[in-house]
């Protein structure tokens, strides 16, 4: 099956850094992709939607200005979480569609950014 | 965007198969119902997909009645590494830029 993957796995961070997030879909282009966080415990709460070389669409609560998306090519979407604070300590998942006549979104391995 | 609903959790023993049903009440026309595992600290595992009747693959099946308003996971013979959490995500995941929305999931226990 297709294959996403995110890099770094786990990062831990000084309060008012900011930290990249790379998802890379490795055999597929893919058109969109979707960043997601997750609490301990909890389901995954999409946070934007992002198409490569364009905006990305966040959802609703979920400040633009603090999660930078950059859809840079079809392979590969970042996401920078600017001025970190401790409750931006979470579990950052991303996901990839793309691959025509199968099950649609592949997702990555997630990354556990931890805010001191 | 098609809501659904899962038992929030289950318990199971190895070798047993289990069965978990979603609903999803206003599940639209061009809607697949996808399940996926999650273990902790790691992504979602794609496990099966279907739009109508059963499917199976090598690791479960998927029932899904004819009115479509819900669907049935079915994992056959579970063991101590089937413990993860499963959702059932409903919505045309095909099309580029649809969203998929994650419900609770339900959480699995298998005990040995």
């Amino acid at each position: 099956g297709a294959v996403v993957s995110q890099h770094p796995s786990r990062v831990i961070c000084k309060s008012g850094t900011s930290v990249k997030i790379e998802c890379r879909s490795l055999d597929f282009q893919a058109t969109t992709m979707f960043w997601y966080r997750q609490f301990p415990k909890k389901s995954l709460m999409l946070m934007a939607t992002s198409n490569e070389g364009s905006k990305a669409t966040y959802e609703q609560g979920v400040e633009k200005d603090k999660f930078l998306i950059n859809h840079a090519s079809l392979t590969l979407s970042t996401l920078t979480v600017t001025s970190a604070h401790p409750e931006d300590s979470s579990f950052y998942i991303c996901s990839a569609r793309g691959l025509a006549g199968g099950p649609g979104e592949f997702f990555g391995p997630g990354t556990r950014l931890t805010v001191l | 965007l098609a809501k659904t609903t899962q038992p929030i959790s289950m318990d199971s023993y190895e070798g047993q198969e289990v069965n978990i049903t979603c609903s999803h009440n206003n599940i639209a026309t061009n809607d697949y119902i996808t399940w996926y595992q999650q273990f902790p600290s790691q992504g979602p595992r794609f496990i099966i997909q279907g739009y109508k009747t059963k499917v199976t693959n090598e690791v479960a099946s998927l029932f899904i009645p004819a009115d479509r308003k819900s669907s049935t996971l079915s994992l056959p013979r579970v063991s101590l590494s089937d413990t993860a959490v499963y959702y059932c995500l409903v919505g045309d995941n095909m099309a580029a830029g649809n969203k998929l929305t994650f419900g609770g999931g339900t959480r699995v226990l298998v005990k040995p």
